[in-house]
Formats: C-alpha cells, structure tokens, sequence
C-alpha cells in the first residue's frame, strides 16, 4: 500500500516560475524525504526533513512538514528546463530499518 | 566512487526461467533495499537487509529471495518468473540512521514474456 499519495500527478509550468508539489501520509514518521527521478534513471535524494522540523531549504528547494495534517510541500523556486523530472516523496518509518515508503509521484515538466 | 552498482541493466526472461541481480554499494553502508517501480504505482519495497547476513521482506516480497552474504552486496533472486515480475528493479544503501538518504542504483529494467 502506499503511504503517501502526491499532488498533483502532473504539472507543467513555465521556466521561472515556481512548481508546489503536495504529500499526504497516513501513518506516523520519523522522517519524510523527496527525491527526484529522470526520465530512465534512477532516484536522487534531494531533501530530508525530521518529524520535529516544520520547514527546511536547500538552494532553490523549500519543504514544509505538518504532522497534525500529515502533510508535506516541495516547493521549487526559479524553475529550470533541467528541472523536468518526477518528484517523489517517501515517508521514513519509526522502526530501526528506516525503510522508506513512496508515494506515486509528481511529474514536473518546465519549458522553455 | 560508484556509488550503488545495479547489474544487468536490461534482461527478457522467460516465463519460468531463473535470474538474480547484482546491487554492490562501496559506500560501507549497513542497510540495503530491493525496490521495484511499476507504472502510476510508485516504489514498492521487496526486501531490505540492515547488516551483513540479515535480510527480512518488504511489501511485496512473493516470488523473489534475497542474500546479503557481504557488506557490500545485496542479491535479488527470481526462482521461477512471472510476467507479473515485469518492472523496473532498484537497489538503494543507507546508512541507516534516520537522518540521510537513500543512495539509488540505475536500476534494472526486466521483461518477463
């Protein structure tokens, strides 16, 4: 079953705008993360915030974390052609084996 | 520094037939994962190991086995496979602590006809 569900499924915007990508959960975390997967590739972490964080950033990126809504944004600023990927969110579990959960995705895609 | 190596890249197996894939981390991480992508259903956990000589399952763990008899490297085996194994299989390494990310293979696209 999956633990988080994103939103919306897909997005396409323009180059310079900024792209918000939503995660709901279902179950208690201990962590949440994004990652970003190319066309054919495989995935790249880009973020992680704990359970205890309400907001982090790093470069153009930007999360927010509600655990009262069980709920996750990605927003990324000042999009880019290289930008066009699909976003996943994952949801670390409480036990020891930090085993990650995904969601659907969100694909991205910037033109020019 | 490689990173996560996934082996093969591509593979057509047929119905029945046998085959494991190869995921080799140099990163000296403990945990390692067996994930597989199937289309508008995100990344689903097979199996994961959290140390030299453990594994345990995942999701969806039926029709495959696992081995993880060094550190380094985590095997997923198809004993007799399905056209339902077709996907997309991904390796991931952690540290395991909760506080990093998953380090992903390329990943392995196999076609079971």
């Amino acid at each position: 079953s999956q633990q988080g569900e994103e939103d919306p499924q897909a997005l396409s915007i323009q180059e310079g705008e900024n792209a918000t990508m939503n995660c709901s959960y279902k179950t208690s975390i201990n962590n949440l993360q994004w990652y970003r997967q190319n066309s054919g590739r495989g995935l790249v972490h880009l973020i992680l915030i704990r359970s205890n964080e309400r907001e982090k950033h790093s470069g153009r990126l930007r999360v927010t974390l509600d655990t009262s809504k069980k709920s996750s944004s990605l927003l990324i600023t000042a999009s880019r052609a290289a930008d066009t990927a699909s976003y996943f969110c994952a949801t670390g579990d409480t036990g020891t084996a930090s085993k990650l959960t995904f969601g659907t995705g969100t694909r991205l895609q910037v033109t020019l | 520094n490689a990173g996560v190596t996934q082996t093969p890249k591509f593979r057509v197996l047929k119905t029945g037939q046998s085959m494991t894939l190869l995921c080799a981390q140099d990163m000296n991480h403990e945990y390692m994962y067996w994930y597989r992508q199937d289309p508008g259903m995100g990344l689903r956990l097979i199996h994961y190991s959290v140390g030299e000589g453990t594994t345990a399952k995942g999701e969806v763990p039926d029709g495959y086995n696992v081995s993880r008899l060094k550190k380094q490297n985590f095997l997923l085996g198809l004993e007799s496979a399905a056209p339902s194994q077709t996907s997309v299989y991904f390796c991931a390494s952690s540290r395991g602590t909760g506080r990093v990310g998953y380090t992903f293979g390329s990943g392995t696209r196999l076609t079971v006809v």
